[in-house]
């Protein structure tokens, strides 16, 4: 089974461009999460999707980060304008909605923003 | 805001020794897991524990879930080198939503 696809591994931006990372979940998981990681902490949850609707969006700072999620399958998250302090590996991860909760993550990507 | 703090958030140890790595907070979970992260990748889930008191062992570690599923622990026995890495605790919110608070992160570093 495939797991967790995220594209691009790595970007380099300058501060106040825009990028955008794309997310390609396990198939048939019906919830998909975008998580940020600061270097050295835990994730930080910042949109959950529960097919293609938004269930929690708490933590996204909504001025300059955006998501969706394409008919309930792939997603994609933007930042425009990135901050310094938008640097950070930006994880996607995956899971089958119901009471068993495991997530699947990819493998992420690294952002610097100089 | 549910926290988890987990400690100690760093700690070097000798191959063979025993740690034990702490997840607490204040508020309750439906459940708790525990994932390792190895650098550039993503976390990888080790166990999912949903019972208070439960305990669940995988190979030599071990995991416990409080009696009031507030906290837990990871206890790994006889640590090896590939037991290096970001040791993450996540709980789920009772409200159904299945959204995860992760905790700080413990990393452990195993020497040769």
């Amino acid at each position: 089974e495939a797991g967790v696809a995220q594209s691009p591994r790595y970007k380099i931006i300058e501060k106040r461009q825009s990028v955008a990372f794309w997310c390609n979940p396990i198939s048939g998981h019906a919830t998909l999460y975008w998580y940020q990681q600061i270097l050295g902490q835990g994730p930080k949850l910042l949109i959950q999707f529960q097919n293609n609707g938004v269930v929690d969006d708490s933590q996204l700072p909504k001025d300059r980060f955006s998501a969706e999620r394409l008919k309930g399958v792939d997603s994609t998250l933007k930042i425009q304008p990135a901050k310094l302090e938008d640097s950070a590996v930006y994880l996607c991860a995956s899971s089958e909605a119901g009471p068993s909760y495991e997530q699947y993550f990819g493998p992420g990507t690294r952002l610097t923003v100089t | 805001t549910q926290l988890l703090e987990q400690s100690p958030q760093f700690l070097s140890i000798q191959e063979g020794e025993n740690l034990t790595v702490y997840c607490n907070s204040s508020s309750v979970f439906s459940s708790l897991q525990w994932y390792r992260q190895e650098p550039g990748e993503g976390p990888v889930l080790l166990v999912t524990v949903v019972t208070g008191g439960e305990v669940k062992k995988l190979k030599r570690l071990t995991f416990q879930f409080g009696d009031a599923r507030k906290d837990s622990s990871l206890h790994i026995t006889a640590a090896q080198p590939g037991d290096t890495g970001l040791y993450l605790c996540a709980g789920a919110g009772t409200s159904g939503t299945y959204k995860y608070i992760f905790g700080t992160g413990t990393r452990l570093k195993v020497l040769a």
